[in-house]
């Protein structure tokens, strides 16, 4: 089963503008991950936000992250075209095992 | 540095057979970690080795297995084969020995079972 759930399923936007979506998860993390996957590839590391911060920044990406809420998100600002693709969060459960949500797909419209 | 490379890219079975894939992470990484996605069920952990030894493992039936060899190159496994065993297999390095922290993946080898 999937403990981090993504939201929206589904996001589509206009070149340009920002993207979020939000995570949520269900147990205790020592540190969340965002992951990016194109059409049927391998997934890119993103960003790792431990337990203990609340907010990284990566170029045009912030992640926040709220331990209380069992939740983060990931802002995309400036969107390109080749930011179209599958995020997905994921956590770990124990010290070896990553857990990854269903995922939001992305598409950037021209 | 080169990145983490699995073979076969594309692969097709026919029910009961069985497979084997094969993973080569980054140099100097010593975890492991397998993966398998299909659209139903998403992102699935299978198992993950360390210099060797299994130290985690997901929930699949044990027609999965897997290994590791000394130069920390791992195969995967897969029995009788059937037809919900295709999907997308994915291999991810990491450097660390304790906690995962960024895990490098490969393109994947995609499976089809007929």
């Amino acid at each position: 089963s999937q403990q981090g759930e993504e939201d929206p399923q589904a996001l589509s936007i206009q070149e340009g503008e920002n993207a979020t979506m939000n995570c949520s998860y269900k147990t205790s993390i020592n540190n969340l991950q965002w992951y990016r996957q194109n059409s049927g590839r391998g997934l890119v590391h993103l960003i790792l936000i431990r337990s203990n911060e609340r907010e990284k920044h990566s170029g045009r990406l912030r992640v926040t992250l709220d331990t209380s809420k069992k939740s983060s998100s990931l802002l995309i600002t400036a969107s390109r075209a080749a930011d179209t693709a599958s995020y997905f969060c994921a956590s770990i459960q124990g010290a070896q095992k990553l857990v990854f949500g269903q995922g939001t797909r992305l598409t950037i419209n021209p | 540095k080169a990145g983490v490379t699995q073979t076969p890219r594309y692969l097709i079975k026919t029910r009961g057979q069985q497979v084997t894939l094969s993973c080569s992470p980054i140099s100097g990484h010593r975890s492991v970690s397998w993966y398998q996605q299909t659209p139903g069920q998403g992102l699935q952990f299978l198992f993950e080795y360390f210099s060797e030894t299994q130290r985690n493992k997901g929930n699949f039936p044990g027609r999965f297995s897997g290994r590791q060899f000394s130069n920390s190159r791992s195969e995967m496994n897969v029995s009788t084969l059937e037809l919900g065993d295709s999907a997308l297999y994915l291999c991810a390095s990491s450097y660390t020995s304790e906690a995962l922290g960024e895990q490098f993946f490969g393109p994947g080898t995609r499976l089809t079972v007929l």
